[in-house]
């Protein structure tokens, strides 16, 4: 069974870029969603895909998109760069359906740098 | 507004001294608590999931309970490996998952 994998896994960008970060899914998930992390803080959520459709969003603002494709990969897509998007960004799949509670299972993130 | 508070920040304790990290919240209509350890640099781990009050589950020296308001995460006689920031998170009606700034374990030899 293959776990959640990230790329890259480090980046450098600068304020006003634009940056595409990818995450392949655990085997068998249907679920992808993608968190920010800051130093010290605990991950915060800025959306999730269920089955290629958004099925729900934190407070970000609309320069961070995402998309889900058909075997479940995903990207995260931000535009106009902020200092303040320096972060952690983490990804997490899990197997839903109707309801909830179920498991996350995190990828090893990407650490973006904005300059 | 959901809210997820995590006492305390950090914690020292001596290999083998027990105790308890504490995770308050407010959601609204609770889908799942959720514990998650997490090793510098990486992505968290999951531990644990608690759906009702009166819940609990262990899993080594962990063991997770859960209340109306808060959940706490026991550890029975750590050791160094332990040391971690140890995350709890719920997850309610709308499918967004709310995390706590963690705590912060240091098990000393």
């Amino acid at each position: 069974e293959t776990g959640v994998t990230q790329s890259p896994t480090h980046l450098i960008k600068t304020r006003g870029q634009q940056v595409t970060l990818r995450c392949s899914s655990q085997s068998g998930h249907n679920t992808v969603s993608w968190y920010q992390q800051a130093l010290g803080q605990g991950p915060q959520f800025i959306f999730q895909y269920y089955r290629e459709e958004e099925n729900g969003r934190g407070n970000f603002p609309p320069r961070f998109s995402g998309l889900q494709f058909p075997n479940y990969s995903s990207e995260l897509n931000v535009n106009a760069l902020e200092l303040d998007d320096s972060a952690l960004y983490l990804c997490a799949s899990s197997l839903s359906g109707v309801g909830g509670g179920y498991e996350q299972y995190f990828g090893p993130g990407t650490r973006l740098t904005v300059t | 507004e959901d809210q997820v508070t995590q006492s305390p920040e950090a914690l020292r304790l001596q290999e083998g001294e027990s105790s308890s990290l504490n995770c308050s919240y407010t959601v609204s209509g609770l889908r799942g608590l959720f514990w998650y350890r997490q090793d510098p640099g990486k992505g968290p781990e999951f531990l644990f999931t608690l759906y009702s009050a009166g819940e609990e589950k262990e899993k080594e020296r962990l063991k997770a309970t859960l209340t109306k308001k808060e959940s706490f995460l026991h550890i029975t006689a750590p050791k160094p490996e332990d040391s971690a920031t140890y995350l709890c998170a719920v997850q309610g009606l709308y499918n967004d998952m709310r995390f706590g700034a963690g705590t912060r374990l240091t098990v000393k030899p």
